[in-house]
């Protein structure tokens, strides 16, 4: 089946650095993308998300970028602080028929912020 | 703000008994969904709901059985725990479902661990 995937299951940034988390998605159906940040202990929480009809999407200190060509998702985050330390999952939004939907996961990437 | 409760947070099993997660929101959600989570393996989807009294299977059902008596609440039950179930738990909803453009709510996870 479609899955999606990471490709640095470990990130190392120093403080104030600028990080780029990376997703590798198989399914060119999927219509939209989401990241979320798991800090440890807690529940995901949504960080950004991006349809599949736009390039690039802005938030605060965070910037998610979509290649359809090459199937490939990035989160890009501005001025990493120490509160950024967590893991970080793509999800991929497909249509599996009849009117449902599945949300895909990947693995994730464990980010951890030097001081 | 609650959002989304999930008790117990911690929970110890001897192979073959039984006992039932409960996930409680309090956003007036629609869905409701049950999720495991396994080192390496990212977030898979158990069950889900797409309203009171309403469940159907997802990516990972077998083992399990759920229930949505009320809108706020859905419970997760294992009849007959297996090693295999030892797994993070997490408890998500969202006002509209995984096809639209809506970011899912977590619960802060239950840790079990089935001996």
């Amino acid at each position: 089946g479609e899955s999606v995937g990471l490709h640095l299951p470990t990130l190392s940034v120093q403080e104030g650095d600028n990080s780029i988390i990376n997703c590798a998605y198989s399914n060119s159906a999927s219509d939209y993308f989401i990241w979320y940040k798991q800090e440890s202990g807690k529940g995901p929480q949504f960080i950004i998300d991006i349809r599949s009809n736009m390039d690039k999407r802005q938030g605060q200190r965070v910037t998610v970028l979509l290649n359809k060509t090459v199937k490939h998702l990035s989160l890009q985050i501005a001025a990493t602080q120490p509160g950024d330390s967590a893991v970080y999952f793509c999800a991929e939004n497909t249509y599996s028929g009849a009117g449902s939907y599945q949300l895909t996961f990947g693995k994730g990437t464990k980010l951890s912020v030097i001081p | 703000n609650a959002g989304v409760t999930q008790t117990p947070k911690f929970r110890v099993l001897k192979t073959g008994q039984s006992m039932t997660l409960l996930c409680a929101q309090d956003m007036n959600h629609e869905y409701m969904y049950w999720y495991r989570q396994d080192p390496g393996m990212g977030l898979r989807l158990i069950h889900y709901s797409v309203g009171e009294g309403t469940t159907a299977k997802g990516e990972v059902p077998d083992g399990y059985n759920v229930s949505r008596l009320k809108k706020q609440n859905f419970l997760l039950g294992l009849e007959s725990a297996a090693p295999s179930q030892t797994s993070v738990y997490f408890c998500a909803s969202s006002s509209l479902g995984q096809g639209a453009v809506e970011k899912l709510f977590f619960g802060s996870g239950t840790q079990l661990s089935v001996l």
